[in-house]
């Protein structure tokens, strides 16, 4: 199993632009995750889906849209970046049935430079 | 509201012990603890739920006080692979959004 691949590893872009963040997990997990980590700081939940299909907000996602058409991947669409959204984005994913979140598996990370 | 980690840095040296607390202004369902290293995705720990099971690393311990909204992670007789940043994340009031501390840079010098 590869678990969750990122893509690009690293990308410049000028304000204004537009990007789409990739995001894959080949270990059939329901949950996945959008994080993003500043500089010396904690991750940040931007947005989160329980299934294909069903998404929702976190605590820092204006800025950004997702979608979750199949299980394997989760997309995160950036829509006329600001220096603001320089970060370094992880997506993770994990397997939970019912109850309380089971492990969160992450990806090697985006980062992202916006200038 | 995010949950409050404690203390911000902690330097210890191998073979000395630490705790990292991580405490929360609402109900938890469950804590988990992650580690980071430089440049590096955050590594699973450990998972505390209510009721008391843990699941996760064998050579970490951890707590979870439901009542007092609080967990705490102990690093015994560290080592130096245990440096890095230590992450607390909570789930509250919602399944599946997950919040995480702003975490607990750990050092570990010979």
């Amino acid at each position: 199993n590869a678990g969750v691949t990122q893509t690009p590893k690293f990308r410049i872009l000028k304000i204004g632009q537009s990007m789409t963040l990739q995001c894959t997990q080949d270990m059939n997990h329901n949950y996945m995750y959008w994080y993003r980590q500043d500089p010396g700081m904690g991750l940040k939940l931007i947005y989160y889906s329980v299934g294909a299909g069903i998404t929702d907000k976190g605590e820092v996602p204006n800025g950004y849209n997702v979608s979750r058409s199949t299980t394997e991947d989760f997309p995160l669409r950036l829509e006329l970046a600001a220096p603001s959204q320089t970060s370094v984005y992880f997506c993770a994913s994990s397997y939970t049935t019912s109850g309380p979140q089971e492990t969160q598996y992450f990806g090697p990370g985006t980062r992202l430079l916006v200038l | 509201q995010q949950p409050v980690q404690s203390p911000q840095a902690v330097i210890l040296r191998e073979g000395e012990d630490a705790v990292i607390n991580c405490s929360s202004s609402k109900a938890l369902y469950s804590v988990h603890w992650y580690r980071q290293k430089h440049g590096e995705a955050p590594v699973f720990l450990m998972i505390l739920l209510k009721g008391g099971e843990q699941k996760g690393h064998d050579k970490i311990s951890a707590s979870f006080n439901e009542k007092k909204q609080q967990s705490s992670l102990y690093l015994t007789a560290s080592q130096l692979s245990y440096s890095g940043t230590y992450f607390c994340g909570t789930e509250t009031d919602s399944w599946g959004k997950f919040q995480f501390g702003a975490g607990t840079q750990v050092v570990v010098t010979p």
